[in-house]
């Protein structure tokens, strides 16, 4: 079956330090990839996407994600938390014939330290 | 901004009762993907319009429909609400399915069933 994994529900990190987010899938195709935030009482925001590739993906604010086909893994890495990075972060799967119709993870939620 | 505006924001309404929630899609998008949020269930793609045609089915309830009007607007008809249904109800948007359309979303519509 086709699914994502989020092991963390909820992380925090202390501002400036780094941070990881780890995204395990399951997808019978070459699958697309994508990282999103959600902030409260806001939408999703794309940060980043894995079509194909160099497997090591920059996205907006400063996010990153590397893709491991051996792991079946999409981790999402920051060098350096901000408190605005404070947010509801989802990890999504997609087929190549239709993007948009996306399985999420569970979702995990980051909690910033001052 | 999205570009992407769901009415209404809130939805408050008891149980047995029927619900319209609107989708305007971003100004050159002709693809519209319906998703819920809820807690137990997390995000979960219910369905999906391209060009007023319906492209693909997800977890969607036979008490729900939705269709995209000529003006490409969407709309979700929920009848015979349930308690369950409670949720965070996100419209997203794109140009088109393929991979070079990401998805923009809308900020929901939360519905309440009392």
């Amino acid at each position: 079956a086709q699914s994502v994994t989020q092991p963390d529900i909820h992380i925090t990190v202390s501002e400036g330090a780094s941070l990881e987010l780890r995204c395990n899938y399951s997808y019978g195709a070459t699958p697309y990839l994508f990282w999103y935030v959600q902030s409260p009482g806001q939408g999703l925001q794309l940060l980043l996407k894995y079509f194909s590739g160099d497997t090591l993906v920059q996205g907006i604010k400063g996010f990153e994600a590397e893709f491991k086909r051996s792991q079946s893994s999409f981790n999402l890495r920051k060098p350096s938390v901000h408190w605005s990075d404070a947010a509801e972060y989802f990890c999504a799967v997609g087929a190549r014939s239709n993007t948009g119709k996306l399985i999420f993870g569970q979702g995990t939620t980051l909690q910033v330290k001052p | 901004d999205s570009g992407v505006t769901q009415t209404p924001k809130h939805l408050i309404t008891a149980t047995g009762q029927r619900v319209t929630l609107r989708c305007s899609p971003r100004s050159g998008d002709l693809s519209v993907y319906w998703y819920q949020q809820s807690l137990d269930q997390g995000l979960q793609f219910l369905i999906q319009y391209y060009n007023g045609e319906e492209r693909a089915k997800g977890n969607i309830l036979e008490r729900f429909s939705a269709q995209q009007f000529p003006d490409l607007h969407s709309e979700l008809n929920l009848s015979s609400l349930e308690l369950g249904d409670s949720a965070l109800y996100f419209c997203a948007s794109s140009v088109d399915p393929g991979q070079n359309s990401p998805l923009h979303f809308g900020n929901g519509t939360r519905l309440t069933v009392t």
